[in-house]
């Protein structure tokens, strides 16, 4: 599996756009970016994933590079809830075979 | 709707025994995983099952084993337990029409190893 690199820390105001970047530089053309956060003390909350296209949902909008060897998890209005450790993972999609490799990924700090 | 469900929450051992974990998948899931994560750092994977057959396992070593039952629900067992086996372990359920890494996880079982 491709390797990411994440920053390990990073602030937001609340209520601002939250970007947290990542980059997947060794990514192969079946390899999807994958977002994920855990709140302190649970376990991991899916956020979003993507192959190529931008692709947005309820929670966050995925931006990925064309040359897809980075991408950037938005939170557009950044809550207090909102603060994590975000995880981005790069993996095949292959159906009914799953695992995931989360590195340590970037702990966001929402403040008012 | 219940999401997946771990028992036990917290346990305490002892070096040397062994320790068996419960999960409930999300109905309607049939891929469960495991994951370890020691604190400090990102879930590691140990296993995974989809109907009931094993499709993928990490670097762990044979002490830990796992099985899913025909409803899909899921063990995990660790013998000889060590100190480094202390950890939250997480387990989660998929359905493999979305994507089978597209894991909803439950809230884990905390292991203590004394």
């Amino acid at each position: 599996d491709a390797k990411t690199t994440q920053p390990p820390s990073m602030d937001c105001a609340e209520g601002r756009a939250a970007n947290l970047p990542c980059n997947h530089s060794t990514i192969s053309g079946n390899e999807y970016v994958y977002w994920y956060r855990q709140i302190h003390s649970q376990g991991p909350q899916y956020i979003i994933h993507g192959l190529k296209n931008n692709e947005t949902n309820e929670m966050a909008s995925l931006i990925i590079t064309e040359d897809r060897k980075s991408s950037t998890l938005i939170l557009p209005h950044a809550t207090l809830r909102d603060t994590a450790v975000y995880y981005c993972i790069v993996s095949p999609n292959t159906g009914t075979a799953s695992k995931l490799t989360f590195g340590t990924g970037t702990r966001l700090q929402v403040t008012l | 709707d219940a999401g997946v469900t771990q028992s036990p929450t917290h346990l305490i051992k002892t070096r040397g025994q062994h320790v068996t974990l419960r999960c409930s998948p999300i109905s309607g899931h049939k891929s469960v995983s495991w994951y370890q994560q020691v604190l400090g750092q990102g879930p590691q994977f140990i296993f995974q099952y989809y109907e009931k057959e094993e499709r993928g396992r990490g670097n762990f070593p044979d002490r830990f084993s796992a099985r899913q039952f025909p409803n899909y629900s899921s063990e995990l067992n660790v013998n000889a337990l060590l100190l480094g086996d202390s950890a939250l372990y997480l387990c989660a359920s998929s359905m493999t029409a979305s994507g089978a890494n597209v894991l909803t996880f439950g809230a884990g079982s905390r292991l203590t190893v004394l």
